[in-house]
């Protein structure tokens, strides 16, 4: 069975200290591996595909990397408004995107 | 670009009376839409796949005659949600497959919050 699992389910940082997320998957046939943040009371928001082990993303503060069984989420040096809960999101032989349940990020002043 | 919207972004009804929930891809054609509810700290959990001008698909577990949904057009899907009960309360948000760097990818709307009395 396909499954997806984000660790930890909430981490608390400090401004400026860096840290990673992880998302580990089980799945058979992987065709790509999505990063979503979410912030309350609002429609997940686009962050990265992955396809492929050793690939890597960039978007500012963020980078996504790939291996064939987990994928890790690093914040560099993050500030406040990173706060939010981040998903991990896999899909396998369908169109269907299979979730974890989420990190939620804190970022303190 | 990829921008999905969703109409109303909250709604309250009393129970017994149904809800439609427009979701819309405003600048780019989407054959593929989906629909998710997602409860207070959980994560999203799929209803529904929608193609245009076909039949959706729903998960196992879930009613299809009381989520009706239709996929009249490349930008336009609409979830019904039929003599609504307090326990259908929830968030329900909408996606639509689009191309991003030439790769499919879900873009997700806003949401809309239902709350039934």
């Amino acid at each position: 069975e396909d499954q997806v699992t984000q660790s930890p389910e909430a981490l608390r940082l400090q401004e400026g200290e860096s840290s990673s997320l992880n998302c580990s998957y089980t799945v058979s046939g992987l065709r790509g591996l999505f990063w979503y943040r979410q912030d309350p009371g609002k429609g997940p928001e686009f962050l990265f595909t992955l396809y492929s082990a050793g690939e890597e993303k960039e978007k500012e503060r963020l980078k996504a990397t790939l291996t064939k069984k987990e994928s890790f989420l690093h914040i560099t040096a993050p500030k406040p408004e990173d706060s939010a809960t981040y998903l991990c999101a896999v899909q396998a032989g369908t169109d269907k995107l299979i979730f974890g349940t989420g990190t939620r990020l804190q970022v303190f002043p | 670009g990829a921008v999905v919207s969703q109409h109303p972004s909250w709604v309250i009804c009393k129970s017994g009376t149904s809800v439609k929930i427009e979701c819309r891809s405003l600048d780019f054609q989407a054959t593929t839409m989906f629909w998710y509810r997602q409860f207070p700290k959980q994560s999203l959990m799929l209803m529904a796949t929608s193609n245009e001008g076909s039949k959706a698909t729903y998960e196992q577990g879930v009613e299809k005659d009381k989520f009706l949904i239709n996929h009249a057009s490349l930008t336009l899907s609409t979830l019904t949600v039929t003599s609504a009960h307090p326990e259908d309360s929830s968030f329900y948000i909408c996606s639509a497959a689009g191309l991003a760097d030439f790769q499919e990818t879900q873009y997700f709307g806003p949401g809309t919050r239902l709350l039934v009395l």
